[in-house]
């Protein structure tokens, strides 16, 4: 089966900019999540999907970061405006119940 | 401070030596799950552990659930180069849904 796919492999914008990443997450899997990965740190979960709601969006800092999952199938990340400290790795992931995360191999982006 | 304290944060071997890498919580997981990453990829599970105790064997790595299910260890026998990258585990809290990571091993297994 097709992995999850991701797009752009790398951003650079200066701070103040805008960005978007895409996602689009394996057929069938209901559960779609977006993951920030600062540099020598693990993980940290942003926003999890089931189909087209929200289910956990606790850690997004949402005066500045949107997602969005229309039709319940792909997804989009919005920063808006970018920080320096938003410079990381932004991981989609899905799953088709709660075990077994497929992560995408991510977008690096870089804020400078 | 992280949910998941793994340990060493960082850890160079020669090819053929083993290696421990340590997760752990005063919190009770349901589950943990150990995942490899390389660079410029995602995470790759290698291994869910459910049941307090459970040790779990794929091929040279060995995954071990505490009894308490608060902790969790990657033991890995006669490393290869190919077993270079970053071990990331995670779990699943008993009171909680949410997948949670620790801040990760990088491992280095020189030729």
């Amino acid at each position: 089966e097709a992995g999850v796919a991701q797009s752009p492999r790398y951003k650079i914008i200066e701070k103040r900019q805008s960005v978007a990443f895409w996602c689009n997450p394996i057929s069938g899997h209901a559960t779609l999540y977006w993951y920030q990965q600062i540099l020598g740190q693990g993980p940290k979960l942003l926003i999890q999907f089931q189909n087209n709601g929200v289910v956990d969006d606790s850690q997004l800092p949402k005066d500045r970061f949107s997602a969005e999952r229309l039709k319940g199938v792909d997804s989009t990340l919005k920063i808006q405006p970018a920080k320096l400290e938003d410079s990381a790795v932004y991981l989609c992931a899905s799953s088709f119940r709660s075990y077994g995360y497929t992560f995408g191999s991510g977008t690096r982006l870089t804020v400078v | 401070t992280q949910l998941l304290e793994q340990s060493p944060q960082f850890l160079s071997i020669q090819e053929g030596e083993n290696l421990t890498v340590y997760c752990n919580s005063s919190s009770v997981f349901s589950s943990l799950q150990w995942y490899r990453q390389e660079p410029g990829e995602g995470p790759v599970l290698l291994v869910t552990v459910v049941t307090g105790g459970e040790v779990k064997k794929l091929k040279r790595l060995t995954f071990q659930f505490g009894d308490a299910r608060k902790d969790s260890s990657l033991h890995i026998t006669a490393a290869q180069p190919g077993d270079t990258g970053l071990y990331l585990c995670a779990g699943f809290p008993a009171a909680g849904n949410k997948l949670t990571f620790g801040g990760g091993t990088r491992v280095l297994v020189k030729p």
